[in-house]
């Protein structure tokens, strides 16, 4: 079945640990999205990707890292995690970065301790 | 500030009222927005586009006004699976709201 998937699901992860998420699409979606979801401040962007080889910072890029190797992934790291991190991570992509559906992951449930 | 507004609700509403609630924009060359419906603990998935004037489908009808910069959705007919919070996303790098949380009662 086509689509976008995540992983983890969920994780623990101590405090100053690395850690990458990891997103993969099949739909062949040059863009690509990183999220994070918080309660009462809704969808924020981390970085995204318009395209293969390029990646761009969003609202909220200060923590986190991006590479976009080839279409399909889109992995976001955590160099050093720290409680303020503990939230919902959401991937998406979608055909180009304007007037396109955008496909969300099913989420990532980080937690920092 | 936050390139898309939205009143975060709660709206409360009985089964088959109607509801509505917008979404402004600071960005006045900003194009295409959409409309998408998020489940508690899961994915947002698209519920509508609104790319001129507006659009309509079924229950859902959505509105877009240029010079005001806002874009609202409006719900007839409320059934009880519309409970859920309505994300309103300037479709550009997709910039999200966050989000109108609407639930209908019995």
């Amino acid at each position: 079945i086509a689509g976008i998937t995540q992983a983890p699901t969920s994780q623990i992860l101590a405090a100053g640990r690395r850690m990458t998420l990891r997103c993969t699409q099949d739909m062949r979606h040059n863009a690509m999205y990183w999220y994070r979801q918080d309660l009462g401040l809704g969808l924020r962007l981390i970085h995204y990707s318009n395209t293969a080889g390029t990646t761009g910072k969003g609202e909220v890029p200060d923590g986190y890292s991006v590479s976009r190797a080839n279409t399909d992934d889109f992995p976001l790291t955590l160099a050093s995690a720290v409680p303020s991190q503990t939230s919902v991570y959401f991937c998406a992509s979608s055909e180009s970065t304007e007037n396109t559906e955008a496909f969300f992951g099913q989420g990532t449930r980080l937690t920092v301790v | 500030r936050k390139e898309v507004e939205q009143d975060p609700g709660p709206f409360n509403v009985p089964e088959g009222a109607t509801v509505a609630f917008n979404c402004t924009y600071s960005n006045s060359a900003s194009q295409s927005f959409f409309w998408y419906r998020q489940d508690c603990r899961k994915e947002p998935k698209l519920l509508m586009s609104v790319y001129s004037s507006g659009n309509e489908d079924g229950r859902f009808t959505a509105q877009l006004n240029r010079a005001s910069q806002y874009i609202s959705l409006l719900i007839r007919d409320s059934k009880l699976s519309d409970s859920a919070t309505y994300l309103c996303v300037r479709h550009y790098k997709l910039s999200f709201g966050a989000g109108t949380t609407v639930t209908v009662r019995a």
